[in-house]
């Protein structure tokens, strides 16, 4: 069935350091991709998207490229701050299946 | 943007009673609902999909006696934990899908404690 497996966390990291959260995914079809952010007792945010293949998601810094060949859609950051720290989910979605799968989440933490 | 608001945040209730929990989507009219469970520090758990006016698909493993869902319109869908246990608590999230463009939005999320 289809899958997400995140980078397993949690990460912790200095102000202005540079970001990777990894993820890959197994799907059938053409799946779109999903970065969500949950804060402390919220629920999620879209952080960013992409639905198809060699696309860019991008949204306040973060950035994500659809990789077919590689199965993935890793995040990143170029330079973090204290306010991103949250917890970070990859998610997929099919054609045909309306529901999201969830990788595990990432929590991180930027430390001043 | 899309908004779904979900009510209450938080519930404390007595093991036994039943509690519910509501989410509205305000701007969008809503296709199809789901809702989530998630455990602290971990992802989260789909628990069933609902489709307005139809009755919900839940999850291997979810008691639907229990947890009772309504999607009686394009706009509310309700989350019903039926005769709580301590071992219900947990965070409850919903999400709901736009007839519009495809989209999801989360709510807020709702902290539930059974004592």
């Amino acid at each position: 069935g289809d899958s997400v497996t995140q980078m397993e966390g949690p990460v912790t990291l200095s102000e202005e350091a540079f970001l990777t959260i990894n993820c890959t995914y197994t799907a059938t079809g053409y799946p779109s991709l999903f970065w969500y952010v949950q804060y402390p007792g919220e629920g999620l945010q879209l952080l960013l998207k992409a639905t198809k293949a060699d696309d860019k998601g991008s949204n306040k810094g973060f950035e994500a490229t659809y990789r077919k060949e590689t199965t993935s859609f890793h995040l990143e950051k170029g330079s973090v701050q204290v306010s991103d720290s949250a917890v970070y989910f990859c998610a997929l979605g099919t054609q045909g299946a309306q529901k999201l799968v969830f990788g595990q989440g990432t929590r991180l933490t930027i430390n001043p | 943007g899309a908004v779904v608001s979900q009510h209450p945040s938080w519930v404390i209730c007595k093991s036994g009673t039943s509690v519910k929990i509501e989410c509205r989507s305000l701007d969008f009219q809503a296709t199809t609902m789901f809702w989530y469970r998630q455990f602290p520090k971990q992802s989260l758990m789909l628990m069933a999909t609902s489709n307005e006016g139809s009755k919900a698909t839940y999850e291997q493993g979810v008691e639907k006696d229990k947890f009772l869902i309504n999607h009686a319109s394009l706009t509310l869908s309700t989350l019903t934990v039926t005769s709580a246990h301590p071992e219900d608590s947990s965070f409850y999230i919903c999400s709901a899908r736009s007839a519009g463009n495809g989209g999801y939005t989360f709510g807020s999320g709702t902290r539930l404690t059974v004592v």
